[in-house]
């Protein structure tokens, strides 16, 4: 069965960085592509960005370009986001979903989610 | 962007009663290949976000046939028959046609039982 394993929860300061982590299983990793979707606390659901594992294009939310890195290691199958220079509204419960490979718009498996908390 | 506007934002039903779920985009969600790419979604309290339909209409695997999409267009809705209590929860309306810039969610409509 198609499982997405998150990393652990995060707590980090304003203006450092955080990595996520998303390891799949239960299909071909590399057949398909990886969106990333944050929640606030309270609040929707925020698409963030997509990476194909098949090719390795990427697409970001215009307010997240420059601060956002999305990556896959097709010999783990694991997929990972990075955000930098963290402010206090980026403390979200953060998904990985399964997507298409060559488009963002599938989201048919969802991680557990991961909490980063951004707090001085 | 695309903006998606969902309604109600709360849904107070009595189980076993229908419920209705609307969700308009400011744009036309018909691709250039003929596909219509809206989805929902259903969030219960403390979970991950789990796809309920698929391009307007299309049930997931395993999604109960008490859940119904339609609509074309900019319109869209998604119905439930017959209200459950494990129904309780968030749903989002997503559109993925106009990417470039990228997916957009509704705003979400909380379910509740009376």
């Amino acid at each position: 069965q198609v499982q997405l394993v998150q990393s652990g929860a995060e707590v980090k300061k304003p203006g450092a960085s955080v990595k996520v982590s998303c390891k799949a299983s239960g299909y071909t990793f590399t057949s398909y592509g990886i969106s990333w979707v944050r929640q606030a606390p309270g609040q929707g659901l925020e698409w963030m960005g997509w990476i194909s594992a098949y090719n390795g294009n990427t697409n970001y939310a215009q307010k997240l370009q420059g601060r956002v890195t999305m990556t896959t290691d097709t010999s783990t199958s694991t997929a990972y986001m990075e955000l930098r220079s963290l402010r206090s509204d980026d403390t979200a419960v953060y998904y990985c979903a399964r997507d298409s490979w060559n488009d963002p718009s599938d989201l048919d498996y969802w991680g557990q989610g991961t909490l980063v908390t951004v707090s001085s | 962007d695309v903006v998606m506007t969902q309604s109600p934002l709360s849904l107070p039903v009595t189980l076993g009663q229908p419920a209705s779920i609307s969700c308009r985009s400011s744009q036309s969600l018909v691709y250039s290949d003929g596909n219509t790419y809206l989805n929902w979604f259903q969030q219960r309290p403390g979970q991950s976000p789990r796809r309920l339909i698929y391009k307007v209409s299309n049930r997931d695997s395993g999604v109960p046939d008490r859940f119904s999409g339609s609509g074309s267009g900019t319109d869209f809705t998604l119905k439930i028959s017959r209200v459950e209590a494990e129904d309780v929860g968030v749903y989002y309306c997503m559109q993925g046609t106009h990417w470039p810039p990228g997916l957009t969610f509704g705003g979400g409509t909380k379910v509740e039982i009376k």
